[in-house]
């Protein structure tokens, strides 16, 4: 499809573990953002990447969070020893680099039991 | 710190009522301004824009958006309500560094309901 793609849809985990959600941007779109929507809130900034950078990381809440973006392209975001409280919906967003409107994928359902 | 308000977490309409859904901010300058909308399970779809110019902007679904600068608001309406228009909208905003934007920040958002 042309629309941002992220894996898995739905995850469970126990408290403790690490997990990877990942992010297949709109081809072309150099800026990607990764958002944490818990239930009732609006989407909370976690970081952005133009290119293969991480041009604002300001967002993400401690160091168990990482995300990368090696090639430009696709991005993990990475979370390590889970927490109950990290349970929420990761979403991503990609954007040409100077449009200002972004396109957001359906979300990543992150459950830590 | 910059900030988006969204004062009404829940409003209710009847079905062919008007809307309007507010929304401030709080920048240094004017920002980039959106609204979004997200219905249940699904991801969030951009309904319109602000960058510059005219300040009423048209949206998709017959939805229009006025920004008012004295005000710092960007309030969403429609002018006739359809049962299809319950969903959660979520005002956003952005500043332009010279071509290269910051982070959106939302609001928290409103939930519309809407009575047949």
């Amino acid at each position: 499809g042309a629309g941002v793609s992220q894996t898995p849809s739905n995850k469970v985990t126990e408290k403790g573990k690490y997990v990877e959600l990942r992010c297949d941007p709109i081809s072309g779109h150099t800026a990607l953002y990764w958002y944490r929507q818990s239930l009732g809130q609006g989407p909370e900034f976690l970081i952005y990447f133009q290119g293969t950078g991480a041009a604002d990381d300001s967002g993400l809440p401690n160091d168990r969070f990482f995300a990368v973006r090696p090639e430009g392209s696709v991005s993990t975001l990475k979370i390590q020893r889970t927490e109950r409280g990290d349970s929420a919906v990761y979403l991503c967003a990609s954007s040409p680099s100077s449009a200002g409107e972004l396109f957001f994928g359906e979300g990543s359902r992150l459950t830590v039991l | 710190a910059q900030s988006v308000t969204q004062p009404d977490i829940h409003i209710t309409v009847s079905e062919g009522a008007s809307l309007e859904l507010r929304c401030n901010y709080s920048y240094g300058a004017t920002p980039y301004l959106f609204w979004y909308v997200q219905s249940p399970g699904q991801g969030l779809q951009l309904l319109l824009k602000y960058f510059s110019g005219d300040t009423l902007v048209q949206g998709i679904k017959g939805f229009e958006a006025e920004f008012k600068r004295s005000q710092s608001s960007f309030n969403l309406r429609k002018p006739s309500v359809h049962w299809s228009d319950a969903a959660e909208y979520f005002c956003a905003a952005h500043m332009n560094y010279g071509g290269s934007q910051g982070n959106l920040i939302f609001g928290k958002g409103t939930k519309l309901s809407v009575k047949p």
